[in-house]
Formats: structure tokens, sequence, C-alpha cells
């Protein structure tokens, strides 16, 4: 069964670091590409970065490109997001997802986490 | 970057009713491979999204065939026939055509 755990989430102020992490299982993790996707309270989602299955790789949004850096590591199975000079707008639920790959086909977000919520205030 | 405009923000449908949501894209979201990647999501209260519809009309596994999806280019469609009480919450529309992913803003399905 594929499990997306995430963890990390918390109050910070604005302007700090915060680390976030996603431990994966379930499935071979080093063969799917793994995003990031964010919902403010109360608001919509939005998709916040993805990476590929090396790591190679990496996409983000104008919204924290510069500041989030998505990476992975394929022997702790897990994915991480290194959000840098938060701001209140960043505040939100952030969900780890995994699209599934079956008979030449792509069920994109498939998997889900239960998300951990970060909150940017003073 | 491309813009989903989803309409209504919120449905009152009748049980065993039908529901239509639209999402409109501010661009063609063809792919230069051919395929249209607009998907479908509901969001149960207190639940993460669920894929229901994936490019354009496909049924995701599990999901029941009072989902359809429908439209071409910029305009779709996600129709809801015979509503059941474990529809309601919200449904988005997501494109991964173009970078980067959009999603709709959403349309909150509410129960009669």
């Amino acid at each position: 069964e594929v499990q997306l755990v995430e963890t990390g989430g918390g109050l910070v102020q604005p302007g700090r670091s915060l680390k976030l992490s996603c431990v994966a299982s379930g499935f071979t993790f080093s063969s799917y590409w793994m995003y990031w996707i964010r919902q403010a309270p109360g608001k919509g989602l939005e998709w916040v970065s993805s990476i590929n299955t090396d790591g190679g790789s990496t996409y983000y949004p104008d919204s924290v490109k510069g500041r989030f850096t998505i990476s992975r590591d394929n022997a702790e199975n897990t994915v991480y997001l290194q959000m840098n000079s938060l701001r209140s707008e960043d505040t939100a639920t952030y969900y780890c997802a995994k699209d599934q790959a079956r008979s030449g086909r792509v069920y994109p977000f498939a998997y889900w986490g239960q998300g951990t919520l970060v909150t940017v205030s003073s | 970057d491309v813009v989903l405009t989803q309409t209504p923000v919120s449905l009152l449908i009748s049980l065993g009713g039908q529901a239509s949501i639209s999402c409109r894209s501010s661009q063609s979201l063809v792919h230069s491979n051919g395929n249209t990647y607009l998907h479908w999501y509901l969001q149960k209260p207190g639940q993460s999204p669920q894929l229901l519809i994936y490019q354009v009309s496909n049924r995701f596994s599990g999901i029941p065939d009072r989902f359809s999806g429908s439209g071409s280019g910029t305009d779709f469609t996600l129709k809801i026939s015979r509503v059941e009480p474990e529809d309601l919450g919200v449904y988005y529309c997501l494109q991964r055509t173009h970078n980067p992913f959009t999603f709709g803003s959403g349309t909150k399905l509410e129960i009669k």
C-alpha cells in the first residue's frame, strides 16, 4: 500500500526557514517524480515543486522560486522541501504527492499524503 | 501562466440529481504530443484531494461511472449524475500540459 507521510510543519516567524520531509513507502520510490502541493487555509490548491527521479531536475512556480528547494534521498525514500525567507502568504497545509504509472498510463497525483501545516506568523 | 476558471463557485444539488462543473483554460491544453493533460479531483471535507478523472475523460480506478469528464482545447466539463451524499466536497480541475501546473479555484458541491 502506498503511503506518504509528511512531517516538519509548525509555527515559524516571517523570514525564517523550515524543512519539510515526506517519507514514502509501498512503491519503488526511485522510479517516481515527486511533488509538493500546498493549500492555504480555506483556499484552493497550488502546485509548489516537482523533482525528477534522480533529483537532477527540479521545478517551481514563480511564487516560491529562489526561496524553496526540493530534494530527495532515494536511499531513505524521502523527499524534502527546504523553505527559506518564509512569508505570511506561505501559510498552508503542504501535501506530498506522486503519480501512479501502470501499463503505460500515468495517473497524475494519484496519491497524496495527509499534509503538514506550516504557519508563518510573528 | 495558464489560468483555469471554474464555474460555478458552488452547487446545491438534490440527492439523485445531476451536477455540472465547467473548467475553462486561458490557453489550449493540447500538448505538443497530442494529449490533453486536464484532470479532475475531489477534496472531501477534512481529507486530501483524490483523483477522479485524468486526461479529460478517463475515470481513475474505483471511480463510479456516475462521474464523467468531457471537453477539448480550452473548455472542459465534469458531470456527476445521480448525486450521492459521499459526493460532497470541493472539485478542482488541474492542468499539467504547461509549466507551471495550475489548478482551478474549486467548486463546492453541497447536497440538499
